[in-house]
Order: C-alpha cells, then structure tokens, then sequence
C-alpha cells in the first residue's frame, strides 16, 4: 500500500535551533518524493522535491531509500519557518500525491 | 500559483442542500483533483480527472460528485451536503509531463450547519 508517515504532528523549537521533520513512505517502486509547505491559511506550495536535489528557504532533504525515509532539514530556524508541513509521494507522472497527515513547525524566540 | 482560482472562497449551507464548488486554471494542465484538508488527516484525494470528461474516484469519494467539460474547469458537487463535509476543499492541477509538481488553488472553507 502507498503511505505516507509523518509522525510528529507538532514540532516547537527555538529560533536558531536545527529542525527535522520526519518522513517516512511506503511504495513498492521508485517514487518521487516532495515537500509542501502551508503558511496560515494560505495555499500549500511547493518547498522541494527529491529529484531536483535543491536547497530551498536553507531546507534539505535526502531520500534514503533503504530507510524508506525523506526527512527535512534545516540547521537553523528562523520564526517565519512556522507553518504546516507535507510529505507526499507520487507513484506514477500524472497520479494524484499522496499525502502524510502533516507537521507543523512553530518556531520561537 | 499557476492561475488557480477557486470559487467561492467561503460559503456556509445547511444540512441537505446541494453545493458546488469550482476550480479554474489557465495553465492548460491536463490533471485536476480535488482534496479536502482536516485536522488530524492531513488532505485526502475526493475526486481526481486526468482529461475532460474523465474522472475517477479518490480515498473519500461517498457523497461527492465532480464534473469536467472543459480543461479549464473542475466542478466539484456535494449532493445533499452533511455536517461532515464541513471542511476546506483545495483544488490542485498538474501538467502531464513526467513527475511535475503538483499546484494549489486557494482553497474553499465550506461550513455545513
């Protein structure tokens, strides 16, 4: 079965602190793995996907097959970093994402 | 944001009454979908269409219906709405090439009372 597992539903850390949001996703073939970010009631967009390999707001995330894993990573919080954050997959081009239930960052001074 | 528009933004409606909400993009994307987001589910897939008059069901399909007549436009039709619907409904399209992102309407918060 396709899934996508975020298993924090909240993150709270302080501003300059490093951050991990977890990822992790269930496929049988070789899926492409994304990032969405969600500022307050806004509309979601895109942070970065794992085939572009860029670096996106200071975010990172390396997809670790063997761990079925696509966590993201910033080494540095800033406060406008507060948002909800998806994981998703896409099996096949032009299948819907499937999405993981969300985490969200806050960020603190 | 790809030119996706969603109407209308905002809309309560009573238990039993039909409502339609609309997707318009001006990105000629061949796919269109519909997810709704609640806390605790993060979006589930409603409806999706991957060309005109081509739609298939998603995850949580039972008590919705979608229309495309045209690229452009993707309605999505609660029959006979219930207070579970209450929710926000995101619109989302994307091209046909390969593993293109996906992108988002604005969303419509839709409160069925």
């Amino acid at each position: 079965a396709q899934r996508v597992t975020q298993p924090e539903k909240l993150l709270s850390v302080f501003k300059g602190a490093p951050v991990e949001l977890k990822c992790n996703y269930s496929y049988s073939g070789s899926p492409e793995l994304f990032w969405y970010v969600q500022y307050s009631r806004q509309r979601l967009q895109l942070l970065l996907r794992h085939i572009s390999r860029e670096s996106i707001k200071g975010f990172t995330a390396d997809l670790n097959k063997g761990e079925t894993s696509f966590h993201l990573k910033k080494p540095f919080a800033q406060e406008e970093d507060s948002a909800m954050y998806y994981c998703a997959l896409s099996g096949r081009a032009g299948t819907a994402l499937i999405f993981g239930k969300g985490t969200t960052l806050s960020v603190s001074s | 944001d790809a030119g996706i528009t969603q109407s209308p933004r905002h809309k309560v409606t009573e238990t039993g009454t039909p409502v339609t909400l609309r997707c318009h993009q001006t990105e000629n994307h061949r796919y269109m979908y519909w997810y709704r987001q609640d806390p605790g589910h993060g979006l589930r897939l409603i409806h999706y269409s991957y060309g005109v008059k081509d739609t298939d069901k998603g995850e949580v399909s039972d008590g919705y219906s979608v229309s495309r007549s045209k690229t452009e436009d993707f309605l999505l039709t609660l029959e006979s709405a219930t207070s579970s619907q209450t929710s926000v409904y995101f619109c989302a399209t994307r091209s046909a090439g390969g593993f293109s992102e996906q992108y988002f309407g604005p969303g419509t918060r839709l409160t069925v009372t």
